[in-house]
C-alpha cells in the first residue's frame, strides 16, 4: 500500500531564504509525482508535475526533483517571499492519487 | 475556460440529514475524482467516475456515501444520514483522459461540510 510522507510538517523561514521541502513514498511503481499548493480555505493549485521517467521539473523559483528508486522527491523554493506562505502537498499517482499530509510554510517578512 | 466548479462552497447540516455536493468539471473533461480532506490531514481519494460510470470507488465508505456523474449535469457526491465525523473539505478534480502517466488533475475550490 502506497504511503506518502512529507517532512517537515511545518516550516517558518525569513523572507529571501532558499528552502527545501521533502516528500517520500513507499512504492516506487508510480506514473508521476505532483506538487500542489493549498492556501487556507482554498483548493489546490498544481505547481509541478514530474513524470516517472523524469528527474526534475522547474518553474520560475520552483524546482522539483524525483528519485524514484529511493522513493524521494524534493521541492526547492529559491528566494522565498511572504506570498509563498501556504501548505505544500505532494501526491504520487499509481492507479489512484495518494497525497502526503503537507508542509505548512510560513515566510516572514 | 472556467475551472472546476464546486457548489456549495460551504454546507452546514445537522446529524441525520443528507448532504449533496456538486462538481462541474472543466469543459472537455470527462473524468471526475472526489477526495476528502479531514482537518490537519492530507487528501484521501474517494471515487473516480467517467460519464455515467463509476470506475474506482475503493476509497468510498461502504455505507451512506454514493457518487454519480450523469450524462448531463454535474457530478454529485451524496452523503446520507450525516454524522459529525463527515465534517471535512470535499474536493473534486477533473482530467481530460485516463492516460495515467501524463494525467494532470485540476482541482476545484472544495466544499466545506460542517455537521452539527
Amino acid at each position: 500500500k502506497q504511503e506518502v510522507t512529507q517532512i517537515p510538517a511545518a516550516l517558518s523561514v525569513p523572507e529571501g531564504e532558499n528552502l527545501v521541502l521533502n516528500c517520500s513514498f513507499t512504492d516506487s511503481a508510480i506514473y508521476n509525482l505532483q506538487w500542489f499548493r493549498q492556501d487556507p480555505g482554498k483548493g489546490l493549485t498544481s505547481l509541478l508535475l514530474i513524470q516517472s521517467s523524469q528527474r526534475e521539473q522547474t518553474s520560475g523559483r520552483l524546482n522539483a526533483s524525483l528519485d524514484k528508486s529511493s522513493g524521494r522527491s524534493t521541492l526547492y523554493i529559491a528566494a522565498s517571499q511572504p506570498g509563498d506562505s501556504a501548505t505544500y502537498l505532494c501526491a504520487v499517482k499509481a492507479g489512484d492519487m495518494r497525497f502526503g499530509a503537507g508542509t505548512r510554510l510560513t515566510v516572514k517578512p | 475556460n472556467a475551472g472546476v466548479m464546486q457548489n456549495p462552497r460551504h454546507l452546514v447540516r445537522r446529524r441525520g440529514q443528507e448532504a449533496r455536493l456538486r462538481c462541474s468539471p472543466m469543459k472537455g473533461h470527462s473524468h471526475v475524482y472526489w477526495y476528502r480532506q479531514l482537518p490537519e490531514e492530507g487528501l484521501k481519494f474517494m471515487v473516480y467516475l467517467q460519464k455515467e460510470n463509476i470506475i474506482d470507488e475503493s476509497g468510498m465508505p461502504k455505507e451512506r456515501f454514493s457518487a454519480e456523474f450523469p450524462k448531463e449535469g454535474p457530478s454529485i457526491l451524496r452523503i446520507q444520514q450525516v454524522v459529525r465525523g463527515d465534517s471535512a473539505a470535499y474536493f473534486c478534480a477533473s482530467s481530460p483522459n485516463r492516460q495515467a502517466n501524463q494525467e494532470t488533475q485540476y482541482f476545484g475550490p472544495g466544499t466545506r461540510l460542517l455537521v452539527l
